[in-house]
């Protein structure tokens, strides 16, 4: 099983949808949690950290779900700007320092 | 803030050669960088943690003698690619974490550098 894991894609949305990630995770020692954001031949962008209490960023909502090792991102009234690859990243713990895992990410189309 | 920046942003460069890339961050200090690289349509590989003062740890099948990593200060880190061939050619990625940033971890990216070796 892969340490992180998420569902390629793409999820084909119109504007104005509502549309929702998964990423699992394997390693329950697991301590952050991020989305980041990808553009086609660029470098990826934080989008934001994943608290346990779940966090909002206007039309983004995180939710962390520690007992069944999952984390989730839902993102409200799709904009075409919104269309790129989404990056789950977890880091776990180990003696002090700390191996950051991607998942391969999730491809999002958002069409007129 | 949290800005990093990497030059070159694009190389190309005949086979044999070495390439060598820099990673700054420009408004912070960062104990911790990284390394990925990244193939069209692929997912992020990590490569190497770079730790400033020590040496760098490589992930697994990363040869360390091919892509040597320098970490000199806390402001920069270097990949070499040595002796490159047109199968090294990728989007070399570093990112760095605010030394600072106790709990979350987050990682700032660097533009990247996209490597081409003919």
């Amino acid at each position: 099983r892969k340490e992180v894991e998420q569902d390629p894609g793409p999820f084909n949305v119109p504007e104005g949808a509502t549309v929702a990630f998964n990423c699992t995770y394997s390693n329950s020692a697991s301590q952050s949690f991020f989305w980041y954001r990808q553009d086609c031949r660029k470098e990826p962008k934080l989008l934001m950290s994943v608290y346990s209490s779940g966090n909002e960023d206007g039309r983004f909502t995180a939710q962390l779900n520690r007992a069944s090792q999952y984390i989730s991102l839902l993102i409200r009234d799709s904009k075409l700007s919104d269309s790129a690859t989404y990056l789950c990243v977890v880091n776990p713990q180990s003696g002090g320092s700390y191996i950051p895992t991607f998942g391969r990410g999730t491809s999002l189309i958002v069409h007129p | 803030g949290a800005v990093v920046s990497q030059h070159p942003s694009r190389v190309i460069c005949k086979s044999g050669t070495s390439v060598k890339i820099e990673c700054r961050s420009l408004d912070f200090q960062a104990t911790t960088m990284f390394w990925y690289r990244q193939f069209p349509k692929k997912s992020l590989m990590l490569m190497a943690t770079s730790n400033e003062g020590s040496k760098a740890t490589y992930e697994q099948g990363v040869e360390k003698d091919k892509f040597l990593i320098n970490h000199a200060s806390l402001t920069l880190s270097t990949l070499t690619v040595t002796s490159a061939h047109p199968e090294d050619s990728s989007f070399y990625i570093c990112s760095a974490s605010p030394a600072t940033s106790a709990t979350y971890n987050e990682q700032f990216f660097g533009p990247g550098t996209r490597l081409t070796v003919l």
